[in-house]
């Protein structure tokens, strides 16, 4: 059974910092992995995803990297502002086919908090 | 366009009730979904639909029952809910090709 872990479980950074949040997971089979924020209260935002060929993906100040052999992602956040508060979510999806098709395995998220 | 709306934001019902969750998107994706999130945990799946039909229930309850009736719309029809089905339901949507998950706002549902 899949399972994926995010460590910190809570960030407080002051602003302008460059931070780096951590997710494993146990099953290397995976077909990608999505990171998400999360606002209180509200849906989830992708924010990137990496198909489990790519090395990293890169959006803005957002890049995130998978190293699927050693089942690790990270999502690195550059010059933080406060408007990046959240709780921050990676989710594994395995191999596609079968009765796995569309099924997520979440983290239990990190909360980030940024203040001015 | 990437949004997928749900309604309504918020819904109290009591025990006996019968009510009815809506999710609709516009994006021509093929796969919608049903998640389940409990105060500080993360979604959890519930129902997942392919081309319109169910391809993955996760052993939910018979009180949850999801509909697709086209494939712009999911339904999630509620029955003789628990106080322990409060949460937040969240419907998500994806082209099956490229597979990102985009969620709606969620409906915030408490049972009484």
């Amino acid at each position: 059974k899949q399972e994926v872990t995010q460590i910190p479980a809570a960030l407080s950074v002051p602003e302008g910092e460059n931070l780096v949040l951590n997710c494993s997971f146990t099953d290397s089979a995976i077909y990608n992995l999505q990171w998400f924020r999360q606002d209180p209260g509200k849906g989830l935002t992708s924010l990137l995803l990496i198909q489990s060929s790519q090395r990293e993906q890169t959006s803005g100040r957002l890049n995130a990297s998978l190293d699927k052999s050693s089942g690790r992602s990270t999502l690195y956040i550059a010059a933080s502002q406060p408007g990046d508060s959240a709780t921050y979510l990676c989710a594994v999806r395995p191999y596609a086919g079968g009765t796995s098709y569309g099924k997520l395995t979440f983290g239990q998220g990190t909360i980030l908090t940024v203040h001015p | 366009d990437t949004e997928v709306t749900q309604t309504p934001k918020h819904l109290v019902m009591g025990m006996t009730n019968k009510k009815s969750l809506k999710c609709e998107q516009h994006m021509g994706h093929r796969a919608m979904y049903w998640y389940k999130q409990k105060a500080k945990k993360p979604p959890e799946l519930m129902f997942v639909y392919s081309y319109e039909k169910l391809s993955i229930n996760e052993s939910v309850p018979s009180r949850f029952s999801p509909e697709c009736p086209n494939s712009s719309l999911l339904n999630l029809h509620l029955h003789a809910l628990q106080p322990e089905d409060s949460a937040l339901y969240l419907c998500a949507s994806s082209h099956p090709t490229s597979e990102t998950q985009y969620f709606g706002p969620g409906t915030r549902l408490l049972v009484l």
